[in-house]
């Protein structure tokens, strides 16, 4: 059984505080990780689809790293709005295998 | 645009009873389509996987079965529910590459008295 770790479970921040969490997975048969942020009483949204060892990407505020070769993606989130509150999910897919999802991130924003 | 349905909204089943939650995705053609699930306190878990029409392929053994009659038509169905079933139930949709970023719908609420 693969496991996905996501870390921390939870955190509360300040509005304008930047803040950054990590999901760790096997670091071999990497295919591709996802981020996605599941808001209260919505559907989970994609945020990035990640494939290659050093990539980042951006959307607006909020970036991403991924690090294959030791297994660990960080999502960082620029200058915290109380829109950004949300559970914050990464999904790893191994090549030849489906996705398995970590338990998630919780972030609350403190207006 | 692509729109993805799910119902019903909420359920409250007894033990033993039968389970039929319904699935549906408009304005794509042969997507890969998922079901999920969220127990109380865990994250999301993968319970069946589809890449076309009656292809299906179950990722955990359970007391839940999935069908897929039509392109855009996925059905998570049981013949008695357990309590363990209860929980959140997400149907998601990707292009057809699995790597490729999912869609999901808004969720049943399944709660098994």
């Amino acid at each position: 059984i693969l496991n996905v770790e996501q870390s921390p479970q939870s955190l509360h921040v300040q509005e304008g505080d930047s803040t950054n969490f990590t999901c760790s997975f096997p670091s071999s048969n990497f295919y591709a990780l996802h981020w996605y942020r599941w808001e209260t009483a919505k559907s989970p949204e994609a945020l990035f689809v990640m494939t290659l060892n050093g990539d980042e990407k951006k959307k607006g505020r909020i970036s991403a790293t991924l690090n294959t070769k030791e297994g660990y993606s960080y999502l960082y989130i620029k200058g915290s709005q109380p829109e950004d509150s949300a559970t914050y999910l990464c999904a790893f897919l191994p090549y030849g295998q489906n996705f398995v999802f970590g338990p998630g991130t919780r972030l609350s924003v403190l207006p | 645009s692509q729109t993805i349905h799910q119902w019903p909204a909420t359920l409250v089943q007894p033990v033993g009873s039968p389970l039929s939650l319904e699935c549906t995705v408009e304005g794509t053609s042969n997507p890969n389509l998922y079901w999920y699930r969220q127990a109380a306190g865990r994250g999301l878990q993968l319970l069946f996987y589809s890449v076309g029409i009656g292809q299906i392929s179950s990722e955990v053994p359970q007391n839940l079965s999935a069908s897929r009659p039509q392109d855009r038509q996925f059905i998570l169905s049981s013949k008695k529910l357990l309590l363990s079933d209860s929980g959140f139930y997400l149907c998601a949709w990707s292009e057809n590459l699995q790597v490729n970023e999912q869609f999901f719908g808004p969720g049943t609420r399944l709660t098994v008295l």
